[in-house]
């Protein structure tokens, strides 16, 4: 049961352009989520995350959008840049739950055309 | 410098032999994680430890195993009884809990069974 489902599955954008990423979640006890970039053959890096207590959080160029009755999650990428081509996976997990597992969204491949 | 290390970056077996991922951490962190990557698709937990000499079975862990004798290691062993064994393998970290949400991930080990 896929628990956070993540789309859309790939992406263009034009330099300068704004990319979004949309992830949906079912279970409301998840309490964290995070957003995490990977790039070819390498591990996933936090790139930002959120608590369900705030609508929206912004770093630089990245901002998360969350609706917490819609059960729904965004990532925005503004002027997007050749560098920020890469995966961007959603997550989410329950914080006090034991082990705090992330569960992860299937991921977005982004290309940033130049 | 602080950080997770797996090695090797890939890694070649025939089918029917087990193989040991290893990861280690100068962290301090007490959780360590494995998570799979399957091309095109996000992470799936297989083992997680939040200390010492325990470890929990994660969404996939049929036919592999794992230790934890030590804080900055956490071995994986793909078995021969996983089926699909061929994939991208991650290894993370967290610090304590409830006082460090961001799980750290390492550069990933690249297996081929074949």
């Amino acid at each position: 049961q896929q628990q956070v489902k993540q789309s859309p599955q790939s992406l263009i954008v034009q330099k300068g352009g704004i990319s979004i990423i949309n992830c949906a979640y079912e279970n409301t006890a998840f309490d964290y989520f995070p957003w995490y970039q990977q790039f070819p053959g390498k591990g996933p890096a936090l790139l930002i995350a959120i608590r369900p207590d705030v609508s929206e959080k912004k770093e630089g160029r990245f901002t998360i959008s969350f609706n917490k009755s819609a059960k729904q999650f965004s990532l925005h990428i503004m002027d997007s840049q050749p560098g920020d081509s890469a995966t961007y996976f959603c997550a989410a997990s329950r914080l006090k739950a034991a082990g705090n597992k992330l569960t992860f969204g299937g991921g977005t491949r982004v290309l940033v055309k130049p | 410098d602080g950080g997770i290390t797996q090695s090797p970056k890939y890694l070649f077996r025939k089918e029917g032999q087990n193989v040991t991922l290893s990861c280690e951490q100068n962290l301090n962190h007490d959780a360590m994680y494995w998570y799979r990557q399957d091309p095109g698709q996000g992470l799936r937990l297989i083992y997680y430890s939040q200390i010492v000499n325990d470890f929990q079975k994660g969404d996939i862990a049929e036919g592999y195993s794992v230790s934890r004798e030590k804080k900055e290691s956490f071995p994986l062993t793909v078995t021969s009884a996983q089926k699909n064994p061929t994939a991208f393998y991650l290894c993370a970290s967290r610090g304590q809990a409830f006082s460090s949400y961001e799980q750290y991930f390492g550069p990933g080990t690249r297996l081929t069974v074949t």
